[in-house]
């Protein structure tokens, strides 16, 4: 079974911090993707990056950074200098590639708040 | 619209009530799926459709829930004689073709309260 672990319920920052929520994940299929959802207060979730299982290169998007590890089963999310438009419930998902009709599976989120 | 849209924002029904959940995806994504949140159970999928069609409702929580998409357009979804552990808010999703590596863009959700 696949499973998509955020262990870190709740994070506070102060402004300009840097901060990094991480995500490890369970699977036994070696082909996959991972994912992080950003949802704001309005409630809508909002893509931030997608991964598939045989690219290990981090990457960086401004003040975003992802960590891939296969071998600690980790993609880990970094926001550097954090603002206080950073702060929502950011989400971690695994989908299967090798199944048709297969959904997101996601871990439970985790709440970022940042203050000035 | 741009978006994925749903309606209603929000609805409050009494139990045993039924209620009817509406999701527009965006124009042209064959692929949409239905997902909830829940405070205890935080995002879990319930079912998806390709088209027109729902092949596996394995993820529907009991039979009371249904789902239909017509003119791989609009869908929507029904909960029947509705419980109080219903209450969550329902998240519509569409892609463009049914592959995992689509993004799959979400709408606002429907926020369900069961008094």
């Amino acid at each position: 079974a696949q499973k998509v672990t955020q262990a870190q319920t709740e994070i506070s920052v102060v402004e300009k911090e840097d901060v990094t929520l991480d995500c490890v994940y369970e699977t036994r299929d070696t082909t996959y993707y991972l994912f992080w959802y950003k949802q704001p207060p309005s409630g809508e979730l909002v893509f931030l990056i997608r991964r598939n299982s045989f690219d290990e290169q981090n990457e960086i998007s401004g003040r975003y950074s992802w960590n891939f590890q296969k071998s600690t089963s980790s993609f880990n999310f970094t926001i550097t200098a954090s603002q206080v438009v950073d702060s929502a419930v950011y989400f971690c998902a695994l989908i299967l590639a090798n199944q048709a009709g297969t959904a997101l599976i996601f871990g439970k989120g985790t709440t970022l708040s940042v203050s000035s | 619209g741009a978006g994925v849209s749903q309606s209603p924002s929000n609805k409050v029904t009494e139990k045993g009530k039924d209620v009817e959940l509406r999701c527009d995806p965006i124009s042209g994504h064959t692929a949409l799926y239905w997902y909830r949140q829940s405070l205890g159970q935080g995002l879990e999928f319930l079912i998806y459709f390709q088209g027109n069609s729902a092949p596996d409702k394995s993820g529907l929580p009991s039979d009371r829930f249904s789902a239909e998409r017509t003119g791989g357009s609009v869908s929507t979804l029904t909960i029947q004689r509705t419980q109080q552990e219903d209450s969550a808010v329902y998240l519509c999703a569409s892609s463009l073709e049914l592959l995992p590596y689509n993004e799959q863009f979400f709408g606002p959700g429907t926020r369900l309260t069961v008094l």
